[in-house]
């Protein structure tokens, strides 16, 4: 068990709505990534925060955006969801300094 | 996109055989680590080799690369039904943010 968390664990919402999904990262960890897992696929880069700021994002749409906070917890928004936006949004943290990251048990975003 | 391949893309062992799994990837990394995950959760980090190391052993864990071939394997010896999981490498880019570039992952299955 990895120190992240991840809020809530299922969503279900309707296409065209907003989501907001949450993440704690690991105690003395003040990067925080954000990837989008595919049924089947691997997981793909979406953005990252470090102290507050964007810092690189993956190919995605504005649509998606995102938060750091002090405490370094995070947030992901997507706005005007698509059927396509169904998937497993996972959310990693790690050391500025070090390559691995730890990830959380995943929010599982269904959009019907 | 995806950055690797994984290959195969299952396989299905009888418990105390060893697993083999390879990913081949594009372009320069920094570094290369395997990740396991179990029934759609979240990622755990296996072994990371950095691009200037050739092997590396963590318990029944074996990993090698060859920057020149662009290739990386990962040996479980002696499998256990607990490892049954997708088994995913992801390499780390040198530019910007430390985001992982995963491949579609191998999945593992371990008959008693």
């Amino acid at each position: 068990e990895t120190g992240v968390t991840q809020s809530p664990t299922h969503l279900i919402k309707t296409r065209g709505q907003q989501v907001t999904l949450r993440c704690s990262s690991q105690s003395g960890h003040n990067t925080v990534s954000w990837y989008q897992q595919a049924l089947g696929q691997g997981p793909q880069f979406i953005f990252q925060y470090y102290r507050e700021e964007e810092n690189g994002r993956g190919n995605f749409p504005p649509r998606f955006s995102g938060l750091q906070f002090p405490n370094y917890s995070s947030e992901l928004n997507v706005n005007a969801l698509e059927l396509d936006d169904s998937a497993l949004y996972l959310c990693a943290s790690s050391h500025p300094r070090a390559y691995e990251q730890y990830f959380g048990p995943g929010t599982r975003l269904t959009v019907t | 996109s995806q950055q690797g391949e994984e290959d195969p893309q299952a396989l299905s062992i009888q418990e105390g055989e060893n697993a083999t799994m390879n990913c081949s990837y594009k372009t320069s990394i920094n570094n290369l680590q395997w990740y396991r995950q179990n029934s759609g959760r979240g990622l755990v980090h296996l072994i990371l080799i950095r691009s200037n190391e050739r092997e590396k052993h963590s318990g029944r864990l074996r990993v090698t690369l060859d920057t020149s071939k662009k290739s990386s394997s990962l040996l479980i010896t002696a499998s256990r039904a607990a490892d049954t999981a997708s088994y995913f490498c992801a390499t780390g880019l040198i530019q910007g943010a430390q985001k992982l570039v995963f491949g579609q992952g191998t999945r593992l299955t371990i008959n008693p």
